[in-house]
């Protein structure tokens, strides 16, 4: 199965400060249709996961686009500028490039 | 409007069978194929298995043996049975579309 790593494990920040989550994968994520299948979610506190980004940089219906996900190949970025209360919670990286698909450990965003 | 609920039993005793159901709606699934996915209390999400629109299923290899999926679409129902459960198998379990998720479940596996 295809490991995703996410750092860090968990941010404290301000609000209105932008913070950046890494995420590496064991294997290319690039599909044979040349797709990358890299997406992020996030789980507010009590909540169930929200798809976030899709395919790497695509902002999902309604995300803000102080949202951003940037990278390629088996190493991938999520970005969020100017952090915003509602912000907080547990992000995760997940492939569906590969059988099965996978998810990353997360990482908590908390306020500082 | 898109939903997905999940119904089941929320105590299952270690060793028995549990059953859950996806309940969909705004959508149908035949044109779209629907995951089951579990978090442990406290931890992250495991992905379990698919039906996928076409009607054929996929599974975890770790849970293949335990695991089984179905569904009824006359009744836009994706059901989930997984066998000699244990305590490790505590867990929020979800039915989702990857889009949209269904508001979780808790199964707690206890004597």
């Amino acid at each position: 199965d295809v490991v995703m790593t996410q750092t860090p494990p968990s941010l404290s920040v301000a609000i209105g400060q932008s913070v950046s989550i890494s995420c590496k994968s064991s294997q290319s994520l690039v599909y044979s249709d040349g797709k990358t299948y890299l997406h992020w979610l996030l789980q507010s506190p009590g909540r169930s996961p929200k798809r976030l980004i899709y395919q790497v940089s695509n902002l999902g219906s309604g995300v803000p686009d102080r949202f951003s996900g940037t990278g390629s190949q088996k190493d991938f970025t999520l970005k969020i500028s100017r952090v915003e209360a509602e912000d907080l919670g547990v992000y995760y990286c997940a492939q569906t490039t590969h059988f099965p698909p996978t998810f990353g450990g997360g990482t908590k965003l908390e306020l500082k | 409007e898109v939903q997905l609920k999940e119904s089941g039993p929320g105590l299952v005793q270690p060793s028995q069978t549990l059953s859950l159901t996806c309940t969909v709606s705004g959508f149908s699934l035949t044109d779209y194929s629907v995951h089951w996915v579990r978090q442990p209390p406290g931890k992250g999400l495991e992905w379990m298995g698919v039906m996928w629109s076409g009607g054929s299923t996929a599974y975890n290899s770790a849970l293949k043996s335990r695991l089984s999926i179905s569904r009824d679409t006359s009744k836009s129902q994706v059901f989930l049975k997984m066998n000699s459960l244990q305590t490790e198998d505590t867990a929020i379990y979800y039915c989702t579309r990857v889009v949209y998720w269904g508001q979780g479940v808790m199964v707690t596996v206890s004597s």
